[in-house]
C-alpha cells in the first residue's frame, strides 16, 4: 500500500522569506501523481501544485515550486517570498496513475505553516 | 459554476441517530469521493463512485453507506452514529483529469 509521510508537524517562517516543507512517499508503482494541498482555517482544500512522476522537470506555480526526487521518493514544497495568506495546513498527497480518474488520494498528516510578520 | 457543494456545514448527532450528508457537483464529473478528516490527520477515503449506479469502498467504509443515482449527487449515509464518527467530512469530484475538486466540508460531532 502507498504511504505518504510528512515529518514536520509544524513550521514557521518570517514573512518574505523562503520555507521548504518535506514529504516522502512509498510506492511500487511507476506511474503516479503527487500533489500539495493547502487547507486554510476555512477548511477548504485548495490544490497548490501537482507533479507527474514521468516528468523530470520540477513543477512550479508562481511562488510555489517542488523538488521532486523520484529515486529518493521525496517531494518537497518550496514557498518563496512567504506571505501572511500562506498560513495554513499543507498536505502532501499521492495518487496512482490512471486513465480513468478514479484513483483515490493518499494524504500525509500535514504540516501547519505559520507566517511571522 | 458552484463546483462541489455540501450540506449541512455543521451537525451534532446523538449516539445511535442517523443522518445523510449531501454532496452535489455541477461540473459533470463522473468520479466522486467521500473523505473524512480526523483532528490532526490527513484525509482518508470512505467511499467513491466512478459513475451513476457504481460505488465502491475506500479505506474506512464501516458505519457508512452511499448511493449514486445521478451524476450530480453522491450522498453519504451514517447509520447508528458513534462517537468515532466525529470528524470533518469532505466530498470531492474529478473528471478525466487528475485534479480532485473538494467541497467545503461538513463538521460532524457525535455525542
Amino acid at each position: 500500500a502507498q504511504t505518504v509521510t510528512q515529518s514536520q508537524p509544524e513550521m514557521s517562517v518570517q514573512e518574505a522569506e523562503t520555507v521548504t516543507l518535506s514529504c516522502t512517499y512509498d510506492t511500487s508503482e511507476s506511474d503516479y501523481y503527487l500533489f500539495w494541498y493547502k487547507q486554510p482555517p476555512s477548511r477548504q482544500m485548495i490544490l497548490v501544485i501537482r507533479q507527474e512522476a514521468y516528468k523530470q522537470q520540477n513543477a512550479t506555480e508562481n511562488r510555489f515550486s517542488v523538488n521532486f526526487q523520484k529515486a529518493a521518493k521525496s517531494f518537497s514544497l518550496k514557498i518563496s517570498d512567504s506571505q501572511l495568506g500562506d498560513a495554513a495546513m499543507y498536505f502532501c498527497a499521492y495518487r496512482r496513475g490512471s486513465n480513468f480518474g478514479n484513483e483515490k488520494l493518499t494524504f500525509g498528516t500535514g504540516t501547519r505553516l505559520t507566517i511571522i510578520p | 459554476n458552484a463546483g462541489v457543494t455540501q450540506t449541512p456545514k455543521f451537525r451534532i448527532l446523538k449516539i445511535g441517530q442517523s443522518m445523510t450528508l449531501q454532496c452535489t457537483q455541477d461540473m459533470n464529473h463522473n468520479y466522486m469521493y467521500w473523505y473524512r478528516q480526523d483532528p490532526g490527520m490527513g484525509l482518508k477515503l470512505i467511499y467513491y463512485s466512478v459513475g451513476a449506479g457504481i460505488t465502491d469502498k475506500g479505506e474506512v467504509p464501516n458505519g457508512y453507506n452511499v448511493s449514486r443515482s445521478t451524476t450530480e449527487d453522491f450522498p453519504l449515509r451514517l447509520e447508528l452514529a458513534a462517537p468515532s464518527q466525529t470528524s470533518v467530512y469532505f466530498c470531492a469530484s474529478s473528471g478525466r483529469g487528475n485534479e480532485q475538486f473538494f467541497g467545503p466540508g461538513t463538521r460532524l460531532t457525535v455525542l
